[in-house]
């Protein structure tokens, strides 16, 4: 059974960056598309950016100047970078895996996500 | 980006009752609208894929229906371990957006 799991610092200073990294256990990350998605508290779910497999990436417009995703098939793993980070930054991070089938995409598997509040 | 306004934002409910959940969204997404459960301190899950196909292992009391710009989400009786907060999410194009959520209350 795949599973997923963020790891990372809990705190970050403002305008440092933000690194986390999603470990994929139990199959394999070739194949598929890989996400991040964050929910700031009190707030609704929000896409930051896919990589694929093979390093293809996409990314929320409204992040892309401070996001960059990488993908390390040797380690199972891949990796998010947000810059110049804010407290409007402080979310929960989860990786999810996104499934592709012809037309239809879903986030099928998810981790439990991991809290990281921005404050000095 | 496309807008996805879900309602209601919460719900009391009881075990055994029928609960629908809405979802619109700001243009037309054909079929392309999933909807996931999420339970506290849990990885959420999907549950309905394409607007009415269920996920693998998924119970049958969750149904979705719709095309366009309208989605409902039924559970036809409500389980004690119903009681979470329910997403829709559109992919018909990027960046695919969430509904704001609906939790759903003992």
């Amino acid at each position: 059974q795949v599973q997923l799991q963020e790891s990372g610092p809990g705190l970050v200073k403002p305008s440092e960056t933000l690194s986390l990294t999603c470990t994929v256990s139990g199959g394999s990350i070739s194949n598929y598309y890989w996400s991040w998605i964050r929910q700031p508290p009190g707030k609704g779910l929000e896409w930051i950016g896919y990589i694929s497999y093979s390093g293809s990436t996409g990314y929320n417009p409204s992040l892309r100047s401070r996001v960059t995703l990488s993908v390390d098939t040797s380690r199972n793993r891949f990796s998010l970078k947000l810059t110049s980070v804010t407290a409007a930054d402080t979310a929960v991070y989860c990786c999810a895996r996104e499934r592709w089938d012809g037309p239809s995409h879903v986030f099928d598997i998810w981790g439990q996500g991991t809290m990281v509040t921005v404050s000095s | 980006d496309i807008q996805m306004t879900q309602s209601p934002s919460s719900l009391s409910a009881s075990v055994g009752d029928r609960v629908t959940i809405t979802c619109q969204a700001s243009q037309d997404i054909s079929n392309h609208l999933n909807w996931y459960q999420h339970k506290p301190g849990k990885a959420p899950k999907v549950l309905i894929y394409d607007a009415s196909s269920l996920e693998t292992g998924v119970p049958s009391r969750f149904s979705g229906r719709g095309s366009g710009t309208d989605f409902t989400f039924t559970i036809s009786s409500l389980q004690p371990e119903d009681f979470a907060t329910y997403y829709c999410q559109h992919y018909d194009s990027l960046p695919p957006t969430f509904g704001g959520g609906t939790k759903v209350e003992i």
